[in-house]
């Protein structure tokens, strides 16, 4: 079956990088994009870019240009987020998702999830 | 950037309840098919997948769940509230980039 596993919660400081790791398994990891979406506490959901493994071609959102790097090993079938430069309102629960246009429809969407994982960016 | 506005942003429904959540886009996200997806979200979880291009259900989500609209709005519908069902509600569009409502938590009456 298909799954996405996620890295551990880490504690980081003000101007620290974080780098997040996500494993698929179960399905070709280079036949579909990951994307990486994250979650304030008691907020909504914000896109911050994907990867698409085949190719290692990436794509971010405007508002993490410049701080944001996703990268993937196809040896290990493995998608990693890394983000640079760490304030306090990053603090959040990071997931990685698979992206997929599912049958008879061009629409993109998510279909599998990782677990999430929580950074928090704290002095 | 398409924004995507909810609403309500929570309710209080008993179970057997009939649920309507609207979601509504800045711009059209219809061309030939409708960018926009349904999410259920439940405390501690990652979202989870239930309706895709504004009115396929996703297999395995029970029928009870549906959604319409077409150009700028949209509706998710819960026929009939099941216990399991309490949970927060995302619209997504994917027409340009991705971006998700601010959600709607349907929470017990």
């Amino acid at each position: 079956q298909v799954q996405l596993v996620q890295s551990g919660a880490e504690v980081k400081k003000p101007g620290a990088s974080v780098k997040v790791s996500c494993e698929a398994s179960g399905y070709a990891f280079t036949d579909y994009y990951v994307h990486w979406v994250r979650q304030g506490p008691g907020q909504s959901l914000e896109w911050m870019g994907w990867i698409n493994p085949g190719s290692g071609g990436t794509n971010y959102a405007q508002s993490f240009q410049g701080r944001v790097t996703m990268t993937r090993d196809t040896s290990v079938s493995t998608a990693y987020m890394e983000l640079s430069r760490l304030r306090s309102d990053d603090t959040a629960v990071y997931y990685c998702a698979r992206g997929i246009a599912l049958p008879l429809t061009t629409v993109t969407t998510f279909d599998y999830w990782g677990q999430g994982t929580l950074v928090t960016v704290s002095s | 950037d398409i924004q995507m506005t909810q609403s309500p942003s929570s309710l209080s429904a008993s179970v057997g309840d009939r649920v309507t959540i609207t979601c509504r886009a800045s711009r059209s996200i219809t061309i030939s098919s409708s960018y926009l997806n349904w999410y259920q979200q439940k405390p501690g979880k990652a979202p989870k997948l239930l309706i895709y291009a504004a009115s396929s259900l996703l297999s395995g989500v029970p029928s009870r769940f549906s959604g319409s609209g077409s150009g700028t709005d949209f509706t998710l519908t819960i026929s009939s509230l099941q216990p399991e069902d309490f949970a927060t509600y995302y619209c997504q569009q994917s027409f340009s980039s991705w971006t998700f409502g601010q959600g709607t938590k349907v929470e017990v009456k």
